[in-house]
């Protein structure tokens, strides 16, 4: 089996800072996600990787910028954190999509809190 | 337009009951859909997936979908649930040609002794 590890587990910045979340995975995935979590509004994609140095935008794309220098790593920038916000950041990526039971593995997240 | 609604963001019954989360969804074209579960304080895991043929999927711990393609919905059902599923779950749906996979805002399950 394989893991996803996102760093750091606790990200605490100010308001107006660059803030950089990390994950890797070694299950050798194409696939990468980047996902924000907000209590009553579910898991929104913010941006997505189908192959190393590919970058897709999701639905929440606007103040992030993401990076896929490496087939196992993600990396997920905030560009300007914005005062008392709090959220947490989920990594995840998957192999063929076309097999049946083919899935995301999530990461266990990046909580983020704005001061 | 990708848009999937779970319209009950709880849901409370009791141990040894029979449960129905509500999963409905808009897509124009052929597509996968899924169920994740998450208990707090930890990562999602995958349930199960709709891929192609038989609209009922069996899952892990007794879980099973039942997709429906004229009512758009994606229904996660339990015959008998115990306390160790209460979580919060997620319906998730992506295009056969897409990578993009998008989430429901989730239903907490609660099941009460």
């Amino acid at each position: 089996g394989g893991i996803i590890t996102q760093t750091p587990k606790f990200l605490i910045g100010q308001e107006g800072q660059k803030l950089t979340l990390k994950c890797q995975q070694n299950f050798n995935h194409d696939t990468m996600y980047w996902y924000r979590q907000d209590s009553g509004k579910g898991l929104r994609l913010i941006y997505y990787s189908i192959t190393e140095n590919d970058l897709q935008k999701g639905d929440l794309s606007e103040g992030y910028d993401a990076s896929r220098e490496k087939k196992s790593s993600f990396s997920l920038t905030v560009t300007s954190a914005q005062k008392n916000e709090m959220a947490v950041f989920l990594c995840a990526s998957s192999g063929d999509r076309g097999i049946s039971n083919e899935r995301l593995f999530f990461g266990h997240g990046t909580k983020l809190s704005v001061l | 337009t990708q848009t999937v609604s779970q319209s009950d963001a709880h849901v409370t019954v009791f141990e040894g009951d029979s449960v129905e989360l509500r999963c409905n969804y808009s897509y124009g074209g052929s597509i996968y859909l899924s169920w994740y579960i998450q208990h707090h304080g930890r990562g999602l895991q995958f349930l199960l997936k709709y891929y192609s043929g038989n609209p009922v999927v069996q899952g892990v711990n007794g879980f099973e979908a039942e997709f429906s393609k004229s009512d758009s919905s994606f229904h996660l059902r339990k015959a008998s649930v115990h306390w160790s599923d209460s979580a919060v779950y997620f319906c998730a749906v992506e295009g056969t040609n897409a990578y993009k996979v998008i989430f429901g805002k989730g239903t907490h399950l609660h099941v009460l002794p």
